[in-house]
């Protein structure tokens, strides 16, 4: 049973304009939320975390909403750069003492030129 | 220095070889991880040690052995694998109750098992 879910395989999006990439998690005890994004043979680096008792925070051209009740968060990146074009994973940390992170299935995004 | 080093970044082993993987770093964190990646998947965490400690094991095959040899080395240690265990290593590290602020992953062991 997948405790994170990121419906979309894949995203294509025009360079300047926004890219939303979004996430579903089932899991109430789940304290905070994380972004990777992720290059072909490199592992993945922490982009932007979001804490349950927020909704919204923002790091520059990113900026990740949470949505508790709806047990959904989604990625903003404005304006979307062909740098972006990467793999990007959704995470949610277990609030156990081990602090394991499960990652959604990943989303393919396209910025294009 | 802001990196997990892993080594080697490439490997082909046999199903009758030992062989392990390391995975170093410097940043004081004391939780490591190793997860399993496979094409097109998540990664999957494999095993948490913190302060040195084996604190979960998700069920790993005993053929994937675990070692924290100090609060910097982490080991991987692999014998009899099967091919279905070719993958990417990741290992990551995080300061315990701090991982809010993301683990940070090495690049990788590409293993595969011939």
């Amino acid at each position: 049973d997948q405790q994170v879910k990121q419906n979309s395989p894949s995203l294509s999006v025009q360079e300047g304009r926004i890219s939303i990439l979004n996430c579903d998690y089932t899991n109430s005890m789940f304290d905070y939320f994380l972004w990777y994004k992720k290059y072909p043979a490199e592992g993945p680096t922490f982009l932007i975390s979001i804490s349950s008792i927020k909704d919204k925070n923002e790091d520059g051209r990113f900026t990740v909403f949470l949505n508790k009740s709806a047990k959904h968060l989604s990625l903003h990146i404005v304006p979307s750069q062909p740098g972006d074009s990467a793999v990007y994973f959704c995470a949610a940390r277990s609030s156990g003492s081990a602090r394991q992170l499960t990652f959604g299935s990943g989303t393919q995004l396209t910025v294009l030129p | 220095d802001t990196e997990v080093t892993q080594t080697p970044k490439h490997l082909v082993m046999g199903m009758t070889n030992k062989k392990s993987l390391k995975c170093e770093q410097h940043m004081g964190h004391r939780a490591m991880y190793w997860y399993k990646q496979k094409a097109k998947k998540p990664p999957e965490l494999m095993f948490v040690y913190s302060y040195e400690k084996l604190s979960i094991n998700e069920s790993v095959p005993s053929r994937f052995s675990p070692e924290c040899p100090n609060s910097s080395l982490l080991n991987l240690h692999l014998h009899a694998l099967q091919p279905e265990d070719s993958a990417l290593y990741l290992c990551a590290s995080s300061h315990p109750g701090q991982g809010h602020y993301g683990y940070t992953f090495g690049s990788g062991t590409r293993l595969t098992v011939v």
